[in-house]
This record gives structure tokens, C-alpha cells and sequence, in this order.
């Protein structure tokens, strides 16, 4: 069974520092992993993700996550946060076996002035 | 543009009173997924749709149930809402129905039990 680790409920950053949001996933089988965003009252909108190929993925708003087999995580990163980056951050796998997608229980990304 | 489209936005029900949310889509992509947000917790896949294919996650309750008339339209029924039940549902789509997907999200329709 596939399954996604999210550490810190809660992480708050100045604006304009580094932002981390840490995912780590479990799964018997080669994954998918992606990075979605909601907003408040909102649906989730996709960021990145990773299928195969370049282990450094690129996505909208300046983010980027790298997939470390290895450590079977799956880190998001931003090397500057804005205001408008505060909103909930979900990381999720999926795998060949299974066509929808395991979500982990969100990051909340507070951004101070 | 391109959208999936949930109605209503807020519904109120009672106790025990069915209900019906509404997902349309426009993109005409072949799966259509429905989930369960409770405040402050990870989406929960209720089941989806691959066309015509109705695919129910093992630990769905029988109180939900799905369906779909056509390519565009997916409706979860609640049969005898619970308190348990309110929750943010989630309408979402995807094509061609690979696992590397991107799902396409609505705005929601959360829902009250009184």
C-alpha cells in the first residue's frame, strides 16, 4: 500500500526566505509523486510532478522538488517565498497499480511580512 | 475556459435528508473522480468514474453512491447524511486515465449537516 508522509502541519517562513516542505512516500512499486496547492475555499491546482526521467522538477510559481529514491522523499522548495504563497500544500503518489492519487495531510505555509 | 464546475458552492442539509452535488466538466476527459475533504485533513477518494466504469474504494460507505449520465456530468448521492458528513467534496478529472495524470480540480462544494 502506498502511503505519504508530510512533516510540520504548520511551517512559517519571512517573506523572501527559502521555503522547504518536506514529503516522503512509501510504496512497493516505482512511484508517481506530485505537489498540489489549495487555496482558501478552493480546489487544489497541481504544482510539479514527478513520472520519470530528471529526478529536479520545475514547476509553476518559482517551485521545485527532487525526487532522492534513496531517502524515498520528495521535497518542495521555493528559494524566495512571497505572500501569495500562503495557502495548504498537499504531496500525493500514485503507481501503475492504481490510477488515483494518495494524498499526504497538507502543509499549512504561513509567509510573514 | 476549460473548467470543472461543481454546484452547488455550500449546501446545507439535515439529518438523514438526501442529498445531490453536481460536477460538470468541459474538458471532456474520461475520468471523473470524487473525494472527501474533512477540515484540516488530506482529500479521501470516494471512487471514481474510467467512462462508463465505476471504480468504489473499499472503505467508501454504502451511504454514497455516484453517477454518471455522460462524458461531462458526475453526481455523488448521499443517502442519509450523517454529522459525520460534512466535509469539503471534491470534484476532479483526468485523462487519458494513466497514473501519471494530472487531475484537474474544482472549487468544491462543502457541505453542512444540521
Amino acid at each position: 500500500a502506498q502511503s505519504v508522509t508530510q512533516l510540520g502541519s504548520h511551517v512559517s517562513v519571512s517573506e523572501g526566505a527559502l521555503v522547504l516542505l518536506r514529503c516522503n512516500y512509501s510504496s512497493s512499486v516505482p512511484p508517481y509523486l506530485f505537489w498540489y496547492v489549495q487555496y482558501p475555499n478552493q480546489g487544489l491546482q497541481l504544482l510539479l510532478k514527478y513520472t520519470t526521467g530528471a529526478t529536479l522538477v520545475k514547476g509553476i510559481n518559482g517551485f521545485e522538488a527532487e525526487f532522492k529514491k534513496s531517502e524515498t522523499s520528495f521535497h518542495l522548495t521555493k528559494p524566495s517565498a512571497h505572500m501569495s504563497d500562503a495557502a495548504e500544500y498537499f504531496c500525493a503518489v500514485s503507481d501503475t497499480g492504481r490510477r488515483a492519487l494518495t494524498f499526504g495531510s497538507g502543509t499549512r505555509l504561513q509567509v510573514q511580512p | 475556459d476549460a473548467m470543472v464546475i461543481q454546484n452547488p458552492r455550500y449546501q446545507v442539509t439535515q439529518f438523514g435528508k438526501p442529498v445531490t452535488l453536481s460536477c460538470s466538466q468541459t474538458l471532456n476527459h474520461n475520468v471523473m473522480y470524487w473525494y472527501q475533504q474533512k477540515s484540516s485533513q488530506a482529500p479521501k477518494l470516494l471512487f471514481h468514474y474510467y467512462d462508463k466504469d465505476f471504480n468504489n474504494e473499499a472503505d467508501t460507505p454504502d451511504n454514497f453512491q455516484s453517477r454518471r449520465p455522460n462524458t461531462s456530468f458526475c453526481f455523488l448521492d448521499i443517502r442519509s447524511p450523517g454529522l459525520g458528513d460534512a466535509a469539503m467534496y471534491l470534484c476532479a478529472t483526468s485523462t487519458p486515465g494513466l497514473a501519471t495524470d494530472t487531475q484537474y480540480f474544482g472549487p468544491g462544494t462543502r457541505l453542512t449537516v444540521l
